[in-house]
Parts: C-alpha cells; sequence; structure tokens
C-alpha cells in the first residue's frame, strides 16, 4: 500500500454543508500539507500542519493530524459552489532534507451544490 | 499574488521528439521543482533544483529528461526522445527556501500528448 491514501474518493454535498476528507499514510512524516486543484489548474498549498502538531486552522478550514494513527482529516466548514475542486494530501517523509519531494495522495473530488 | 508561470499550456508531439516545457518561477524563490500527472493518477515528483544543480530526482527522471535554468528567470524540463507514456500534466513549482516546513507554489501545468 502507498504513502497518501485519501477517502472518499468524490464526495458530493449542498452548499453550507460541511466537508470532510481523509488521508492516511504509512511512513513518518515531517509534515502534511493539504492541495487544492480546480479543473484544469494547478495545485494551490492551502495548509500545512506539522509532525508535532494535532490541529490547525485557517479560514473555513479545519486540519487534524493523528501521528498514532498515521492520518489526517480537512474539514471545510460551511461549504460553498467555488469550493468545488479536486483536494490532495501530501506528505513530507521524515528525514527528508528537500522540502520539494512531496508524496501526493490520489485525491479527493469535492461537488458542492448550490 | 505572484505566480508561477508554465508555457505552452498544451503540446502535442510525436513520439520520438524533443520538448522544452518552460516555466518562470516566482521571482525571489531558490528552489525549482518539477512533477507530472498522468491522467487518473496521482501527482507525482520528478526533480528539485537548487543553484544550478539537481538535489534530487526521483526514478522517473532518467537520461531522457533534463533540467536547466538557462538565464535568471527561466526553469525548463526537457525531454530528449518522447515515448507515448510521457503524456501528462507536467507541473513546475517553486518555493523560497530549502526549509522543510516549507509551501510551494505550482504552475498551471503544461498538458503534454505524445502520438
Amino acid at each position: 500500500s502507498q504513502q497518501g491514501e485519501e477517502d472518499p474518493q468524490a464526495l458530493s454535498i449542498q452548499e453550507g454543508e460541511n466537508a470532510t476528507m481523509n488521508c492516511s499514510y504509512k511512513t513518518s512524516i515531517n509534515n502534511l500539507q493539504w492541495y487544492r486543484q480546480n479543473s484544469g489548474r494547478g495545485l494551490v498549498h492551502l495548509i500545512l500542519i506539522r509532525s508535532n502538531e494535532r490541529e490547525k486552522h485557517s479560514g473555513r478550514l479545519r486540519v487534524t493530524l493523528d501521528t498514532s494513527k498515521k492520518s489526517s482529516s480537512l474539514l471545510i466548514t460551511a461549504s460553498r459552489a467555488a469550493d468545488t475542486a479536486s483536494y490532495f494530501c501530501a506528505t513530507v517523509l521524515h528525514g527528508s532534507s528537500n522540502t520539494g519531494k512531496l508524496i501526493f495522495g490520489q485525491g479527493t473530488t469535492l461537488q458542492v451544490k448550490p | 499574488e505572484p505566480e508561477v508561470t508554465q508555457t505552452p499550456s498544451h503540446q502535442v508531439t510525436q513520439m520520438g521528439q524533443e520538448v522544452i516545457l518552460r516555466c518562470v518561477p516566482i521571482s525571489n524563490h531558490l528552489y525549482f521543482y518539477w512533477y507530472r500527472q498522468i491522467l487518473g493518477q496521482k501527482v507525482e515528483f520528478l526533480v528539485s533544483f537548487y543553484n544550478n544543480e539537481i538535489s534530487e530526482k526521483s526514478e522517473i527522471f532518467d537520461d531522457q529528461f533534463s533540467v536547466e535554468r538557462p538565464d535568471g528567470s527561466n526553469f525548463t524540463l526537457k525531454i530528449r526522445s518522447t515515448k507515448l507514456e510521457d503524456s501528462a500534466m507536467y507541473f513546475c513549482a517553486s518555493s523560497r527556501s530549502g526549509v522543510v516546513a516549507e509551501k510551494l507554489f505550482f504552475g498551471s501545468g503544461t498538458q503534454l500528448s505524445v502520438l
């Protein structure tokens, strides 16, 4: 099994609802990052959580990290149609000397219906 | 907000031809990267570049691939002899520093189609 598995693969909700996406990984990490990708566009960094952190907030985003379970979740509260996108977790392995080698998950495709 | 710019947005080439994908990283960034995403698959790391040298490369980044920073602003990925399996979206990224907890800024990608 691979580093960075996400579930669900696809999620469809109504505007105003909360969306939760999960990411699991196998190897010890230095940090875990979440990125968003709108259709046909590049990846946009959303939030980074370090291995010694348990929770971080940024606007309507809340990320948790459970290193004992090797899992993270991304919660988007009060979703909007503009949140429709694919969301990826990406890990930086423990001991990495190079910040740029991110290991991405498969992603969750979120559709927010107006 | 500053952006990473990639050109062209789409590139179609014949198998065996050379292609050069171009990127203009954010101006005060020092670290540069290429990633690719084959349709329906994960985004994969190809190579990182700092101080005019490759810092790290993946198994994918074989002798057919090369990177270059030909001047102070551009960063290029060359594929010497393209194969069908090189068809993918190629993303350039940059970051300010090599500190481990540093976010990457990605371009919008070049969709490469090898026929």
